[in-house]
């Protein structure tokens, strides 16, 4: 069974664009979360999608935003990029008996 | 405040010696614990779920509520057991839930 999926893998941006992330959980899994990697700040919470619903918000600025869609893929969006914002994303699924992460998104800004 | 703490940054443990890597945690209710693992180049993976009671590639990992502690432990290391190690309380609140992760323990094992 596939697992779950992020893309793009790797993505540069200059400062003050936006980004869109995607994720695709595994097959039935509803619930999908976002994290942010940092070497200084380790692994933090983004946020938390259940059926279409955020359910759940960490926090971050209102510059970082996501969606879920009726098939429970998910994508996050950070508008006017800071170069703090580099980072690597990730993506969790759960079906309630644990959380599955992608490989993330490696996100520079310069 | 709600938090957990894993005391030790990181730590080297020589081959076929015993590792232990500790974990204390402060919340309210019960929450689930569980300990993730993420090797070098390699995405995050669940190593362990508190309620499973279970092993895992040699490792266990007891919750004791007297002393509010969930330490990973194992026998004997082996080399491949070098990795960056997390353990985390899903934090449930009225059906909305959260894994909040600490700084984590890097595990090095010295052949």
């Amino acid at each position: 069974k596939a697992g779950v999926t992020q893309t793009p893998r790797y993505l540069i941006k200059t400062r003050g664009q936006q980004v869109t992330l995607s994720c695709s959980p595994i097959s039935g899994h509803r619930s999908v979360s976002w994290y942010q990697q940092t070497p200084g700040q380790g692994l933090q919470f983004l946020f938390e999608y259940f059926s279409e619903t955020q359910r759940n918000k960490g926090n971050f600025p209102g510059r970082f935003s996501g969606r879920q869609f009726s098939n429970s893929r998910s994508e996050m969006n950070v508008s006017t990029l800071e170069l703090g914002d580099s980072a690597l994303y990730l993506c969790a699924s759960s079906l309630g008996l644990g959380y599955t992460f992608g490989s993330g998104t490696r996100l520079t800004v310069v | 405040a709600q938090r957990v703490t894993q005391p030790e940054k990181l730590l080297s443990v020589f081959k076929g010696a015993p590792v232990e890597l500790k974990c204390n945690y402060s919340y309210s209710g019960s929450p689930e614990l569980f300990w993730y693992v993420q090797y070098s180049r390699q995405r995050l993976q669940l190593l362990l779920r508190h309620i499973s009671r279970e092993s895992i590639k040699g490792f266990t990992a007891d919750l004791n509520k007297g002393e509010t502690s969930f330490h990973l432990k194992k026998p004997f290391a082996q080399e491949e057991d070098s990795a960056m190690y997390y353990c985390v309380p899903l934090i449930s609140n009225f059906g909305n839930e959260k894994l909040t992760f600490g700084t984590g323990t890097r595990l090095t094992i010295i052949p």
